[in-house]
């Protein structure tokens, strides 16, 4: 079955630098989404991505989607401690309706 | 929009017991997720309903794990009997339908089995 794997696991920063999170899936993606889990909280929708090659920016956050769509990445400038907590990639395949979760990478940011 | 309900919060039972997981999704969604996260196998699906309808159930641990959807606003997840293994965060989740639409998801239920 699909297999959605990121990279790293853990990851800490001062406060201030930047923080990126990988994402590989073992299948081609029809579309992959990103979510963000506060400690003890829910995992909340950041954003899609569906085409080839897609960038998105929401102010510090950039979101790429690889040529191949088997890859995506998120990239956090200049990171604050509001940036703490689990980030999830989260993709389909061909007509699957559900979506397979990444293991997510979990961002300390130390003040 | 209250978003997507789970009840309860936690829950702490003894091995054996049955467990029964409440979500209220979001009205107007037609799609509803069940959820199992832990640290050592991360967020799992375990069963989706489209208009209440069980699509796929093939993450379902096993027999002991039961899910419905009577209306569409309603669903349970039931484990019955429940094993210190079945400790987990479990969460709901609902969505509009749609080609791929983001999911909403509830506050999630902490279960604790003894």
């Amino acid at each position: 079955g699909q297999q959605v794997m990121q990279i790293p696991q853990y990851q800490h920063v001062q406060e201030g630098e930047d923080f990126t999170t990988y994402c590989n899936s073992s299948t081609t993606l029809s579309n992959i989404q990103w979510y963000k889990q506060r400690p003890g909280g829910h995992p909340v929708f950041l954003i899609q991505l569906v085409k080839s090659g897609e960038v998105k920016k929401q102010k510090r956050l950039t979101f790429q989607f690889g040529e191949a769509k088997k890859n995506s990445s998120l990239h956090i400038t200049a990171t604050q401690t509001t940036d703490v907590g689990t980030y999830f990639c989260a993709g389909t395949s061909g007509s699957a309706r559900q979506l397979t979760f990444g293991s997510g990478t979990q961002l300390t940011v130390l003040p | 929009d209250a978003g997507v309900i789970q009840s309860p919060r936690h829950e702490v039972t003894e091995m054996g017991q049955e467990v029964t997981l409440r979500c209220k999704p979001i009205s107007g969604h037609d799609y509803l997720f069940w959820y199992r996260q832990t640290m050592m196998r991360g967020l799992e699906l375990l069963i989706y309903f489209n208009n209440n309808v069980p699509i796929d159930d093939s993450g379902m641990p096993e027999d002991r794990f039961s899910a419905k959807m009577p209306n569409a606003s309603f669903s349970t997840l039931k484990i019955q009997p429940s094993e210190p293994r079945d400790s987990a965060v479990y969460f709901c989740a609902s969505s509009k339908q749609g080609k791929v639409e983001k999911l909403f998801f509830g506050s999630g239920t902490q279960l604790s089995v003894l």
